[in-house]
């Protein structure tokens, strides 16, 4: 039982360039998310799905573009990149709503750096 | 500023001595979480707290959750080089289906 499994581990993209990071979960969980880890900031979250064709925004949104494309996959696209966008990023799902006290499940992160 | 901050930002100890960490929030809340990090790797659930309750066991893991000083601690007793990494809170208010993670505080367990 993988849990969720990110790809890359590790990229470096040149400004302007574009790349997807791929998520997927194997425990059959409606709710996933995209965060960022940047030092000292905690996770914020960019994007989030509540179940297969859905999407919506979160606290940092802007130069990012998500698709859940079935239930297991949702994939986070960086259109044209930009040095600010140089972190660490992590999906995470869960089974229920946050609201019903269901935890999330993380994978273990793409490190990307826009030089 | 985030609704979860750690205190302290970074905590050295002695194996078998106990680590405590405190996390204070902002508004009120639905539930408090809190996650380990080791280095490298994905958040890891630890043990979450819902707002009608006062304290929660894990096996070495003690939370308490304070709600009139919106703030909760977590304990490691006994602990161990293992757990070494960063932990973080994250408090869930269910107005807005917020989940805001602070900053973390990192533990370091010397052997």
């Amino acid at each position: 039982n993988a849990g969720v499994t990110q790809t890359p581990k590790f990229r470096v993209l040149k400004t302007g360039q574009s790349m997807t990071l791929l998520c997927a979960q194997d425990m059959n969980h409606e709710y996933m998310y995209w965060y960022r880890q940047d030092p000292g900031m905690g996770l914020r979250l960019i994007h989030y799905s509540v179940g297969e064709g859905t999407t919506a925004k979160g606290e940092v949104p802007d130069g990012y573009n998500v698709s859940r494309l079935n239930k297991r996959e949702f994939s986070l696209r960086l259109e044209s990149a930009a040095p600010s966008q140089t972190s660490v990023y992590f999906c995470a799902s869960s089974i229920e709503t946050l609201a019903m006290n269901s935890p999330l499940h993380f994978g273990n992160g793409t490190r990307l750096t826009v030089t | 500023s985030q609704q979860g901050e750690e205190d302290p930002q970074a905590l050295s100890i002695q194996e078998g001595e106990n680590a405590t960490m405190n996390c204070s929030y902002k508004t009120s809340i639905n539930n408090l979480q809190w996650y380990r990090q080791n280095s490298g790797r994905g958040l890891v659930h630890l043990i979450l707290i819902r707002s009608n309750e006062r304290e929660k066991h894990s096996g070495r893991l003690r939370v308490t959750l304070d709600t009139s000083k919106k703030s909760s601690s977590l304990l490691i007793t006994a602990s161990r080089a293992a757990d070494t990494a960063s932990y973080f809170c994250a408090a869930f208010k269910a107005a807005g289906n917020k989940l805001t993670f602070g900053g973390g505080t990192r533990v370091l367990v010397k052997p």
